[in-house]
């Protein structure tokens, strides 16, 4: 594709549900990137795929954040037990390596926890 | 710890030349990338390197642990928040961000 893409791009959901959103990285990145971005508050890491490595999970906030992606292609962020703290949002980026190391990024979802 | 430092808030006028700095404490990190945020719009690179470099009216200075965006005759359409990016260059390679920096111009 063109660029990273997200979805949905808004999300308004009940405290407790589970939610889950997707990111289409640019296609051939081996590097993905999941942030959240609080109201007035900045970027704030939380993983990071590269290749068919072990993830780095160090910026996840609880056990209730978990991502997965398979090979070099889709993401999935998925936050269980949604509470209204979790409210964000939420950036995905994706790398092509290389001596590069630009991030591209997608417009973002964002979550609303009522 | 990894982190990046920048100021929350720079303010300048139209037309004057604004500075955000930028240092950090990445360990084996020697490229800066600095980025330009719209709420609600990707965030977009507006240059990088290690070495001081310009893209259009966008400056970057270099030292080894810091680094300054120097925008040129800024606009009131330049208010956004701006990114510093370390890459942290220690195998499993990973950018570190700031907490951005709030630009606010006046006319």
């Amino acid at each position: 594709g063109a660029g990273v893409s997200q979805s949905p791009s808004n999300k308004v959901t009940e405290k407790g549900k589970d939610v889950e959103l997707r990111c289409d990285p640019i296609s051939g990145h081996t590097a993905l990137y999941w942030y959240r971005q609080r109201l007035g508050q900045g970027l704030e890491f939380l993983i990071y795929f590269q290749g068919n490595s072990a993830p780095d999970k160090s910026g996840l906030p609880s056990d209730r954040f978990s991502a997965e992606r398979t090979g070099e292609s889709v993401s999935t962020l998925t936050i269980q037990r949604t509470q209204q703290e979790d409210s964000a949002v939420y950036l995905c980026a994706s790398t092509g390596g290389g001596n590069s190391y630009e991030q591209y990024f997608g417009p973002g979802t964002r979550l609303t926890v009522t | 710890k990894d982190q990046v430092f920048q100021p929350s808030t720079v303010a300048s006028s139209e037309g004057a030349v604004v500075e955000i700095f930028c240092n950090h404490s990445v360990s084996n990190a020697y490229n800066f990338f600095w980025y330009l945020h719209f709420p609600g719009c990707a965030p977009r690179l507006l240059v990088k390197g290690s070495k001081p470099s310009q893209q259009g009216r966008y400056n970057m200075t270099y030292e080894r642990f810091s680094s300054s965006l120097l925008i040129l005759q800024v606009r009131e359409a330049d208010a956004a928040v701006y990114y510093c990016a370390c890459l942290r260059d220690t195998g499993f390679q990973k950018l570190v961000f700031g907490t951005g920096t709030r630009l606010l111009v006046s006319p």
